[in-house]
């Protein structure tokens, strides 16, 4: 199995674009969630999803932010417009089945820089 | 919602000794507790977990207890090698969420 899969693995765009992330789950996985990563807030939930469902949002930070699963296989995470504060790198993981008790694993994350 | 305390934020063992990292958590109903490698610019990878009807868990050199009464779980490696210096993160999940809450880090460096 190839793994979680992210892309880009980086994007660096200008304060004020829209930025999408795209994360490609383990396939037969139930459940995907978008993790950021930064210095100062360390790992932070932003959003998951089950069986292509949104399930708990409240990490995410503000409307720029919003999140789909359109079907088992793809989701994505989009700014628009992006501030330089979202600097970060975020990190798409699966698991295999839902509810709690379940390995997560993670990708190898989409370093953004907003400058 | 869940908050994780994780100690000490960076760890220098030397090469051969121990090494222990320490979280607490602060919801009674979290019920797993992953444990995550990081190695610089790479993703967390999962080294060891233990769910809340055990106390203790072994996988080689790794092990992790937990105290349920107390909130408390920790992780301890022996025989540290200079393969194990990285960025290591407790979680918890439970009370009906499946995210996990991590806590902020520890950087194990191991001396030669």
């Amino acid at each position: 199995d190839a793994g979680v899969i992210q892309s880009p693995r980086h994007e660096v765009t200008e304060m004020g674009q829209e930025v999408t992330l795209r994360c490609k789950p383990i396939s037969g996985h139930n459940s995907l969630f978008w993790y950021r990563q930064t210095m100062m807030r360390g790992l932070e939930l932003l959003i998951y999803f089950n069986n292509n469902v949104p399930i708990d949002d409240s990490g995410m930070p503000e409307d720029r932010f919003s999140a789909k699963m359109p079907n088992a296989s793809f989701s994505t995470l989009k700014i628009q417009p992006s501030e330089p504060r979202d600097s970060a790198v975020y990190f798409c993981a699966s698991s295999p089945q839902t509810g709690s008790m379940a390995e997560q694993y993670f990708g190898p994350g989409t370093r953004l820089t907003v400058t | 919602g869940e908050n994780v305390e994780q100690h000490p934020s960076t760890l220098s063992v030397q090469e051969g000794d121990s090494a222990v990292i320490k979280c607490t958590y602060s919801d009674s109903a979290s019920n797993y507790f992953p444990w995550y490698k990081q190695e610089l610019g790479k993703r967390p990878q999962l080294i060891i977990d233990i769910r809340s009807n055990v106390g203790e868990k072994k996988d080689q050199r790794i092990a992790v207890t937990l105290n349920k009464t107390a909130k408390h779980f920790s992780l301890h490696i022996t025989e540290t090698q200079p393969e194990d210096s990285a960025v290591y993160f407790c979680a918890a999940q439970g009370g009906g969420a499946d995210g996990l809450t991590f806590g902020k880090g520890t950087h194990l460096i191991i001396q030669p």
